[in-house]
């Protein structure tokens, strides 16, 4: 059972145009949310984050939307750098009154950008 | 600097073996995380500590087994009774959740290969 769905395996953006990488989730009780970035032999970097009682947060060329209506947020990066290509990783948390510090990790979506 | 240092970046192990994968964070952080990384399947969480001798089994304890005795350092053992354990391994911290909201922050992982 997966609560955190990153549909698209892969994207592949030209540089200079805008990435957009979507996750769905499951449980209405998350209140946290995540994006990483991956390089191959690495481990991931924080990147940015958004509390559910917001619905945008920009960090610099990141920003990060969130529908909570639809469980659906999306990673949106302008302009697209070939630095930027790595594997995204989505991620949730519950409350903290939950008293358990688990993040659920989405499988993670493969950005290319294309010279 | 602070962070998170996990050892050794590349470990071979002769099937029947038991191997310790080390991770030390001086961070000051309260929790501690195990997770495994293979192709298309994402983060899959091994085991958490959330506070020193104390800690929880994940998603796929099954074959692995951890220690907490020291609050800088939460060691790995993949056992014998583990079945697939070439992976990568990737170890994470973070603060205390009733501090408010964090991310968690990630070694850079140890391969593991079976010869």
């Amino acid at each position: 059972d997966q609560q955190v769905k990153q549909n698209s395996p892969s994207l592949s953006v030209q540089e200079g145009r805008i990435s957009i990488l979507n996750c769905d989730y499951t449980n209405s009780m998350f209140d946290y949310f995540l994006w990483y970035k991956k390089y191959p032999a690495e481990g991931p970097t924080f990147l940015i984050s958004i509390s559910s009682i917001k619905d945008k947060n920009e960090d610099g060329r990141f920003t990060v939307f969130l529908n909570k209506s639809a469980k659906h947020l999306s990673l949106h990066i302008v302009p697209s750098q070939p630095g930027d290509s790595a594997v995204y990783f989505c991620a949730a948390s519950l409350p903290a009154l939950n008293r358990d510090d688990k993040i659920i990790f989405g499988k993670g979506t493969r950005l290319h950008i294309l010279p | 600097d602070g962070g998170i240092t996990q050892s050794p970046k590349y470990l071979f192990r002769k099937e029947g073996q038991n191997v310790t994968l080390s991770c030390e964070q001086n961070l000051n952080h309260d929790a501690m995380y195990w997770y495994r990384q293979d192709p298309g399947q994402g983060l899959r969480l091994i085991y958490y500590s959330q506070i020193v001798n104390d800690f929880q089994k994940g998603d796929i304890a099954e074959g692995y087994s951890v220690s907490r005795e020291k609050k800088e350092s939460f060691p790995l053992t993949v056992t014998s009774a583990q079945k697939n354990p070439t992976a990568f391994y990737l170890c994470a911290s973070s603060p205390d959740r009733n501090r408010g909201n964090q991310p968690q922050h990630f070694g850079d992982g140890t391969r593991l290969s079976i010869l």
